[in-house]
């Protein structure tokens, strides 16, 4: 069974900085793409980053490009997501989702970005 | 950016009838290797979302057959045939041809 697991969300102060991280099991990790989606309390989807089986390449929207670092870890099968310079339009429950195609999603972690 | 312009926002359904909802990208999403990259996704209340049709048309792992996707260039329908109260909650498009991806704002579907 394909889990995907996310942790480190929480309150965080605006310009400060907060690491995701998302563990996946039940598949072969270092096959798929990996990316992060978040959602605004009460709003939609929005796509903030994406990455290569290998780690090679990573791809980002603009609202997000130069703050954010999406990176991981295949040997321990592991996702992350670096935010810096946080902002309150950041705040969002983030969630880690697998394969071109968003195939599986975890449960998410708020994150909150307030004084 | 491409946009996508999904309708309804809101789409009132009988248990047992059909619903239909719209997905429209600003540019084709027909990928340079010629596979075009459109999905369609249900949130439940309280969940996350997932998938439900991958590429258009393929239903994902587990999805009923009551699920369809149809379409190609820039228009998209999604259609549920003989809605279930488990069908009810929020539907999303999603283009994965161009960067930056994105969403369609959404659709809720809810009971008559």
């Amino acid at each position: 069974e394909v889990q995907l697991v996310e942790t480190g969300g929480g309150l965080v102060q605006p310009g400060r900085s907060l690491k995701l991280s998302c563990v996946a099991s039940g598949f072969t990790f270092n096959n798929y793409w990996m990316s992060w989606t978040r959602q605004a309390p009460g709003k939609g989807l929005e796509w903030v980053a994406s990455i290569t089986n290998s780690g090679g390449s990573t791809y980002y929207p603009d609202s997000v490009k130069g703050r954010f670092t999406i990176s991981r870890d295949n040997a321990q099968n592991t996702l992350y997501l670096q935010m810096n310079s946080l902002r309150s339009e950041d705040t969002a429950t983030y969630y880690c989702t697998s394969g071109n195609w968003f195939a599986y999603w975890g449960q998410g972690t708020l994150v909150t970005v307030s004084s | 950016d491409v946009v996508m312009t999904q309708t309804p926002v809101s789409l009132p359904v009988s248990l047992g009838g059909q619903a239909s909802i719209s997905c429209r990208s600003s540019q084709s999403l027909v990928h340079s290797n010629g596979n075009t990259y459109l999905h369609w996704y249900l949130q439940k209340p309280g969940q996350s979302p997932q998938l439900l049709i991958y590429r258009v048309s393929n239903r994902f792992s587990g999805v009923p057959d009551r699920f369809s996707g149809s379409g190609s260039g820039t228009d998209f329908t999604l259609k549920i045939s003989r809605v279930e109260p488990e069908d009810l909650g929020d539907y999303y498009c999603l283009q994965s041809t161009h960067f930056p991806f994105t969403f369609g704002s959404g659709t809720k579907l809810e009971i008559k």
